[in-house]
C-alpha cells in the first residue's frame, strides 16, 4: 500500500517570506499527485496536479508554483507569501480514481 | 463550473440513529463519486467510493448515487459518537485526469 509522506506538520511564516513544502510518496510508481488547499471551515480547492515527471498543471493563478523533480516528490513553492496563502495543504497521491492524502501542513501566514 | 454542493450542517443525530448526508453535483460528465471523512486538524480518510446507479454498502455505511438526479448520499447506521466529523462529498471531473472536485462539507454531530 502506498504511505504519503508530508512536512512539516506545522509552519508560521511572515508575510513576504518564501515557503517550500515537500511531499513524496512510498509504495506505487508513476502516481498522479496533487496539492489542495483547504481554508478554515472550508472545502478543498485544487492547486495542482502532476501526471508524470517536469509536468504540472495549475488550477488556481496565484504566487504559488509546484514542481515534481522525481516520480515520487511533489513540492510546492512561493517566493513571497500572502496572509491569505493561510490554510491546510494537502498532498493527495492518486490510484484507480481515488485519492489518497497525506497529513497536512497547517500553515499560518502573519 | 463544475460544482458539488452540500449543506454544512451541522446535522445532529442521537447515537443509534441513521444519519442521512447529501450531495448534488454540476457536472453530467462524472462518473465516479466519492465520500471522504475528516476529523477536525486532520487530513480527509476515504471512506466510500461509487460509481454506479444504487447503492454500494460497507458494514455501516452505504452510500447511493442517482445520476439523473445528479445526487449522491451517504447513510451511516447505528451512528456513533466517533462518526462525529465532516464529511466530504467529492465527484471526479470527468475528463480522465482524476481530478477530484470537492464539496464545502457537512459536519455530522452524534449525540451521546
Amino acid at each position: 500500500s502506498q504511505t504519503i509522506h508530508q512536512w512539516p506538520a506545522t509552519l508560521v511564516q511572515p508575510v513576504g517570506s518564501p515557503l517550500s513544502l515537500e511531499c513524496t510518496v512510498e509504495g506505487t510508481s508513476n502516481p498522479n499527485l496533487y496539492w489542495y488547499r483547504q481554508a478554515a471551515g472550508r472545502g478543498l480547492q485544487l492547486l495542482f496536479y502532476s501526471v508524470g515527471i517536469g509536468q504540472i498543471s495549475s488550477e488556481v493563478p496565484q504566487n504559488l508554483s509546484a514542481s515534481r523533480p522525481q516520480d515520487r516528490q511533489f513540492i510546492l513553492s512561493s517566493k513571497k507569501l500572502l496572509l491569505s496563502d493561510s490554510g491546510f495543504y494537502l498532498c493527495a497521491a492518486g490510484r484507480d480514481e481515488k485519492l489518497f492524502f497525506g497529513s497536512g501542513t497547517q500553515l499560518s501566514v502573519l | 463550473q463544475k460544482e458539488v454542493e452540500q449543506n454544512s450542517g451541522p446535522l445532529s443525530v442521537p447515537e443509534g440513529a441513521i444519519a442521512s448526508l447529501n450531495c448534488t453535483y454540476s457536472d453530467r460528465g462524472s462518473q465516479s463519486f466519492f465520500w471522504y471523512r475528516q476529523y477536525s486538524g486532520k487530513s480527509p480518510e476515504l471512506i466510500m467510493s461509487i460509481y454506479s446507479n444504487g447503492d454500494k454498502e460497507d458494514g455501516r455505511f452505504t452510500a447511493q448515487l442517482n445520476k439523473a438526479s445528479q445526487y449522491v448520499s451517504l447513510l451511516i447506521r447505528d451512528s456513533q459518537p466517533s462518526d462525529s466529523a465532516t464529511y466530504l462529498c467529492a465527484s471526479e471531473g470527468g475528463d480522465s485526469s482524476y481530478k477530484l472536485i470537492f464539496g464545502s462539507g457537512t459536519r455530522l454531530l452524534v449525540r451521546p
